[in-house]
């Protein structure tokens, strides 16, 4: 199975500041990696797939970059609704597997 | 506007069954592959199974098979997890899931069912 490793695990910052998370896998996985963001009580949502394609509807200011084993999503200007868990998936081979998360906090 | 409403969790004893459904409304069910995934209370996110639009392929995590069906109606746009054999590591809330194959990424979520269990 591919292990998917995110760091940090969590991470206080401001609005208006520019973060970066970062997710590693265990083998290459070409560029087969989502990033979704998860709300305090709520579902999921996919923001990034395939590495770098920002989905409908999600704000500019989050992006994704890197393909083989290191990615990063980077969000730019955060505002008061971006603090939430972060999570990256890898979808090149079964099992699908997920990072544990970041937690993006307001310092 | 996608629709996904899980029901059918609770709580249940060790060894016990379950059996999840979810109601699909907003798109054409059959034109999509379907998944769970579950997420224990204040942990992180894990791949269940996935159904291909005609059910005619399943895949399973590991530490489900065996225990846990997916099936689906495509008459009636339901989505199903039957679950046997249910350990205190089963607990989770399951999501019904849009997607997961051929595109990789978990399109839209439904808000989840909460599996409890516990003796």
């Amino acid at each position: 199975d591919v292990q998917m490793t995110q760091s940090p695990s969590s991470l206080s910052a401001s609005v208006g500041d520019r973060v970066t998370i970062t997710c590693r896998a265990s083998q290459s996985i070409s560029r087969s990696l989502n990033w979704y963001q998860q709300e305090p009580g709520k579902a999921p949502k996919v923001l990034i797939s395939a590495a770098s394609t920002l989905q409908s509807g999600v704000p500019s200011r989050f992006s994704g970059s890197g393909s083989g084993t290191d990615f990063t999503l980077t969000i730019i200007s955060l505002q008061p609704e971006d603090f939430a868990i972060y999570y990256c998936q890898q979808s090149n081979s079964i099992p699908y597997t997920f990072g544990q998360g970041t937690k993006l906090e307001i310092k | 506007e996608v629709q996904l409403v899980e029901s059918g969790g609770g709580l249940v004893q060790p060894g016990g069954s379950l059996r999840l459904s979810c109601a699909a409304s907003g798109f054409t069910f059959s034109d999509y592959w379907m998944s769970w995934v579950r997420q224990a209370p204040g942990k992180g996110l894990e791949w269940v199974a996935n159904i291909k639009v005609d059910g005619s392929e399943k895949y399973y995590v590991d530490s489900v098979k065996g225990r846990f069906t997916i099936s689906r109606d495509n008459a009636l746009n339901s989505l199903h997890l039957q679950m046997t054999s249910l350990r205190a590591e089963d607990t989770s809330i399951y999501y019904c899931i849009q997607g997961g194959m051929p595109t990789g990424w978990f399109a839209q979520w439904g808000q989840g069912t909460l599996v409890t269990v516990s003796s």
